[in-house]
């Protein structure tokens, strides 16, 4: 699987649209782009995937660069409890779904 | 309500003792995954099945072993416990399949303490 590149954290206000980056240089034309999120110590929780289109769905929006060595996770109005770790996958189906470190979004009223 | 139970939700163990965690969904999904999260980490795979009757190594299989005698089922084995592998266990499943897309869905977590 290709490796993902996030910072490893980042602040938004409450209200706010929260914009998570992450690069994927080295992406494969068959691999997906999923983000997850992990709330403290709960489950890991599906939010998005996407192959070379723009997605949206009723939690974010996900744009993928042209190029698809990039893509942009964006949370359009940020609440407390969007606070959480998100992680950006690069996967091609059936293969297996290997986690970075993600990125720790903390919002703040 | 569907999705992935994990038990037990939390043990303490003795090191040298043998556990099984267990894990069971009734989603139908063909992938199932055990991932392990040590404090201030990521989830790494232990190890996986991408259908019942067949298993594989995930990125720290070693002390884990796995089976997949069914669809529902997927429960991890540690034969002989160690402190190291103090964690907090995770499984998840995955409909896999022509058009599927392959999106994980987890259970609550394990929360394993080897003394």
């Amino acid at each position: 699987d290709a490796k993902t590149t996030q910072p490893p954290s980042m602040d938004c206000a409450e209200g706010r649209a929260a914009n998570l980056p992450c690069n994927h240089s080295t992406i494969s034309g068959n691999e997906y782009v999923y983000w997850y999120r992990q709330i403290h110590s709960q489950g890991p929780q599906y939010i998005i995937h996407g192959l070379k289109n723009n997605e949206t769905n009723e939690m974010a929006s996900l744009i993928i660069t042209e190029d698809r060595k990039s893509s942009t996770l964006i949370l359009p109005h940020a609440t407390l409890r969007d606070t959480a770790v998100y992680y950006c996958i690069v996967r091609a189906p059936p293969d297996k779904l290997i986690f970075g470190t993600g990125t720790r979004l903390q919002v703040f009223p | 309500i569907a999705g992935i139970t994990q038990a037990p939700t939390s043990q303490i163990l003795a090191a040298g003792r043998r556990m099984t965690l267990r894990c069971t969904q009734d989603m139908r999904h063909n992938a199932m995954y055990w991932y392990r999260q040590d404090l201030g980490l990521g989830l790494r795979l232990i190890h996986y099945s991408n259908t019942a009757g067949t298993t594989g190594k995930g990125e720290v299989p070693d002390g884990y072993s796995v089976s997949r005698a069914n669809t529902d089922d997927f429960p991890l084995t540690l034969a002989s416990a160690v402190p190291s592998q103090t964690s907090v266990y995770f499984c998840a499943s995955s409909p896999v399949g022509t058009g599927r897309t392959g999106e994980l869905f987890f259970g609550e977590g394990s929360r394993l303490t080897v003394l």
